[in-house]
């Protein structure tokens, strides 16, 4: 069974940092292009990171580019955000999900919230 | 950018409807267009990518049409559990983008 497990979403004052941590399990992780997705009440899903299968390609939304690194640990199973200067725009549920094929995403995290505030 | 436009931004129907929803695209993006269900508090499910093509597992009442800049996911007739907030995105280019959603409520 496919599983993305996502882990250190939390309180952050405004320009601090966080890393969240996505862990999969139930597929050979090394095969799959990964991405970040997420999700504002306001705003609606949003995509913010994708990483090739082996990290070769990278993309990132403009609205996190120079403050968002996105990697992987295909030894580990591990999927990672590291996030830096936050905003409170920034404040949303993260969620980790598997490419299929071209940009949609087959398997999704059960999401960490992220919350951006002083 | 490309833009995703979702109609209606909320539906009323009753368990048998059949329910069509649709997406614009700002710019064609061939058939690069998934559909997503998402129930309150869950990630969203997979239903429909490459426009047309049901994901595994997911109901054959659900199906979706279109290419170019126009799409639509149609529910042939509506189940108690098919109450939820649909969103489309297009896997064309970077970066990909959603829809704002479409509610889909008794």
């Amino acid at each position: 069974e496919v599983q993305l497990v996502e882990s250190g979403g939390g309180l952050v004052k405004p320009g601090g940092s966080l890393r969240l941590s996505c862990a999969a399990s139930g597929f050979t992780f090394s095969n799959y292009n990964m991405n970040w997705v997420r999700q504002t009440p306001g705003k609606g899903l949003e995509w913010v990171s994708s990483i090739s299968s082996s990290s070769s390609y990278i993309y990132y939304a403009d609205s996190v580019k120079g403050r968002f690194t996105i990697s992987r640990d295909n030894a580990k199973l591990s999927l990672y955000l590291q996030m830096h200067s936050l905003r409170a725009e920034d404040t949303a549920v993260y969620y980790c999900a598997r490419n299929q094929v071209e940009m949609e995403s087959d398997y999704w995290g059960q999401g960490t919230l992220v919350t951006v505030s002083s | 950018d490309i833009q995703m436009t979702q109609s209606p931004s909320s539906v009323s129907a009753s368990v048998g409807d059949r329910v069509t929803i649709t997406c614009r695209a700002s710019q064609g993006i061939s058939n690069w267009l998934a559909w997503y269900q998402q129930k309150p508090g869950k990630a969203p499910k997979l239903l429909i990518y490459s426009a047309s093509s049901l994901q595994s597992g997911v109901p054959s009442r659900f199906s979706g049409s279109g290419s170019g800049t126009d799409f639509t996911l149609t529910i042939s007739s509506l189940q108690p559990e098919d109450f939820a907030t649909y969103y489309c995105q297009q896997a064309n280019s970077f970066p990909p983008t959603f829809g704002q959603g479409t509610r889909l409520e008794i």
